[in-house]
């Protein structure tokens, strides 16, 4: 089955500075990887997302990468602010039409003012 | 208004007693998930519905049903409550297209505390 190895577990960055999130996956025949924040008692909420016919994509301050011939695909957020503080998930979500999302660890981002 | 919403946001029980929890979402999506986030926050799907039809169901305890009366909900009934049923349970929709993943909505999640 598949499975998602996200890296790494804490990442305590001083703001302004850059974080970056990496996750592997096992199918090669995936094709979205979405990226979920989850903020403290609330559900998570996707920030990005790409798809397998795509190496990079950005949305202002986050970018998400994709290398399918090594299945990894990594988060970068720049200009880290105290409100990116979360807990971030990757996720492989599969190829089909209402495929699950097979998440992550998660990564507990924390930005110091 | 809320896209996912999910009913009772807390929930405390005694072992061995049913409960249910409710999920609606206003998106008009015709897929619906439930997932399970344990104490340490990994996330695992337990069911998928698309069209009130269940697509995917991943080895969970047949204590846990779902139940889709139409698209627009899907809730969850558990039946003989485990101490290790206490998690957070979230709901989330998406719209399914041809060979294609999208975006997943999810609720605010409902924190189960069986004791």
């Amino acid at each position: 089955g598949e499975n998602v190895e996200q890296h790494p577990s804490t990442l305590s960055v001083q703001e302004g500075d850059s974080a970056v999130i990496k996750c592997t996956y096992s199918d090669s025949a995936s094709n979205y990887f979405p990226w979920y924040k989850q903020e403290l008692g609330k559900g998570p909420q996707l920030i990005i997302d790409i798809r397998s016919n795509v190496g990079e994509k950005k949305d202002q301050r986050i970018a998400v990468t994709l290398n399918k011939t090594a299945k990894h695909f990594s988060l970068h957020i720049t200009e880290t602010q105290p409100e990116d503080s979360a807990v971030y998930f990757c996720a492989d979500g599969g190829r089909t039409s209402y495929g699950k999302l097979t998440f992550g660890q998660g990564t507990i981002l924390t930005v110091h003012p | 208004d809320t896209a996912v919403s999910q009913t009772p946001k807390y929930l405390v029980t005694q072992m061995g007693n049913d409960k249910s929890i409710k999920c609606e979402q206003n998106l008009g999506h015709d897929t619906m998930y439930w997932y399970k986030q344990d104490s340490k926050k990994f996330l695992k799907i337990m069911f998928s519905y698309n069209n009130k039809e269940l697509i995917i169901n991943e080895t969970v305890p047949n204590r846990f049903s779902p139940k889709s009366p139409d698209k627009a909900h899907l809730n969850l009934h558990i039946n003989s409550l485990e101490l290790g049923d206490s998690a957070v349970y979230f709901c989330a929709s998406s719209q399914a297209r041809t060979g294609m993943n999208t975006e997943a909505f999810f609720g605010q999640g409902t924190r189960l505390t069986v004791v």
